[in-house]
């Protein structure tokens, strides 16, 4: 039932691991985003997919690399984690880019503490 | 630079009472804004929209007013209840891209 999920919810792990969120959405939808929420709930875009192309690329470490596999995926892989990574990561999908297809379906988040 | 911001941070509204949250944005080339609501440990959920060639839409018991001249969003939400209590964000979407630029937030507290 889920529309937009994300795996895991919570993820603990220490300082230089390499960790991966995966998320899905059931929706249909041709565009997907990833999200960083800070501790302060300031929300930032960090990528965007449209049918699994790159289309927003903000100025992310390039420890982060996203992966869409097909359109129904976004997943983000975490090289060399470090402290200043903990934050929630929100996925996010939406029908396309263009009007009036813009709203945006977030996932449930996923916690992510570096130790 | 561009950016997106909320005059208060937290507001605290007795039951019952009208709430207005405001948002004020820097880039005249928006040209479409979302309100988003996020409850603690979800994520955020759209409330409702306005395209900038509009001034005002309604929803249920939910109204954006949109003012370009100061560049300016508010949502009014009648009648508050305890499950508004949530964080509210305004989201501007750059009219030459697909980039959604975040406000800071606004924490609505109901007082029963």
């Amino acid at each position: 039932d889920t529309a937009v999920s994300q795996t895991p919810k919570y993820l603990v792990t220490q300082m230089g691991n390499d960790k991966s969120i995966k998320c899905e959405q059931n929706l249909g939808h041709d565009t997907m985003y990833w999200y960083k929420q800070d501790s302060k709930k300031f929300l930032k875009i960090m990528f965007s997919y449209n049918n699994k192309e790159l289309i927003i690329n903000e100025t992310v470490p390039n420890r982060f690399s996203p992966k869409s596999p097909d359109k129904a995926h976004l997943n983000l892989h975490i090289n060399s984690l470090e402290l200043g990574d903990s934050a929630v990561y929100f996925c996010a999908s939406s029908m396309g880019q263009g009007a009036p297809l813009y709203e945006q379906y977030f996932g449930p988040g996923t916690r992510l503490t570096v130790t | 630079g561009e950016s997106v911001g909320l005059h208060l941070p937290t507001l605290s509204v007795q039951e019952g009472d009208n709430s207005i949250i405001n948002c004020a944005y820097s880039n005249s080339a928006s040209d479409y804004f979302i309100w988003y609501k996020q409850e603690s440990g979800k994520g955020p959920q759209f409330i409702i929209d306005i395209r900038s060639n509009m001034d005002k839409r309604q929803g249920q018991r939910v109204t954006v007013l949109l003012n370009k001249t100061v560049k300016h969003l508010s949502l009014q939400i009648a009648a508050t209840q305890p499950g508004d209590s949530a964080v509210y964000f305004c989201a501007e979407k750059d009219g030459g891209t697909y980039k959604y630029i975040f406000g800071t937030g606004t924490r609505l507290k109901v007082l029963a």
